[in-house]
């Protein structure tokens, strides 16, 4: 079975520019997460998606941070304009539900510069 | 609020025996634990759920007490390949979303 597939896997921009990531969660998965990743700690969750419907982006900086996910399968994330402080990992992670078992992706690593 | 990781960091020699533990200020409804090795993507090792029975597998198993909001992780005989970062995820009680709040993670060094 595949694993949940992001893309790129490394994006390198400067300040005020804009960058988007892409997630395929594993088939049949209708639950969709963004993670950010700082280096040094836990994942934080950015935005939840049960099929194409948002269940929580209450940590999603809404001003430079957007998601959708369109059609209940592949998702993106966006970032406009990019600070130093969004320098992270980027994680994609699938369930089944909500309450069951969320597998990650490779991630994306930013570097903003 | 994250949950609460102890210890921040601990060094084993290969064979020895480690508890990773949890601590919650809110009621828990599910615990699930990851491991993430440097550049890697965090994998998953168990999912504790409210009044469940303790889980494990091989050397590896994990409690939670209900109580006292908080789930240990128990690495018996510890092989090099434990080696990384763990983290603990928790799913809060009375939420209808349950994306994971992580812990800051204990790092594990595992000699030969």
């Amino acid at each position: 079975e595949a694993g949940v597939a992001q893309s790129p896997r490394y994006k390198i921009i400067e300040k005020r520019q804009s960058v988007a990531f892409w997630c395929n969660p594993i088939s049949g998965h209708a639950t969709l997460y963004w993670y950010q990743q700082i280096l040094g700690q836990g994942p934080k969750l950015l935005i939840q998606f049960q099929n194409n419907g948002v269940v929580d982006d209450s940590q999603l900086p809404k001003d430079r941070f957007s998601a959708e996910r369109l059609k209940g399968v592949d998702s993106t994330l966006k970032i406009q304009p990019a600070k130093l402080e969004d320098s992270a990992v980027y994680l994609c992670a699938s369930s089944v539900g909500v309450a069951d078992t969320q597998y990650f992706g490779p991630g994306t690593r930013l570097t903003v510069l | 609020q994250q949950p609460v990781q102890s210890p921040q960091a601990v060094i084993l020699r290969e064979g020895e025996d480690a508890v990773i533990n949890c601590s919650s200020s809110k009621a828990l409804y599910s615990v699930h634990w990851y491991r993430q090795k440097h550049g890697e993507a965090p994998v998953f090792l168990m999912i504790l759920l409210k009044g469940g029975e303790q889980k494990g597998h091989e050397k590896i198993s994990a409690s939670f007490n209900e109580k006292k909001q908080q789930s240990s992780l128990y690495l018996t005989a510890s092989q090099l390949s434990y080696s990384g970062t763990y983290f603990c995820g928790t799913v809060y009680s009375g939420g209808g979303a349950d994306g994971l709040t992580f812990g800051k993670g204990t790092h594990l060094i595992i000699q030969p």
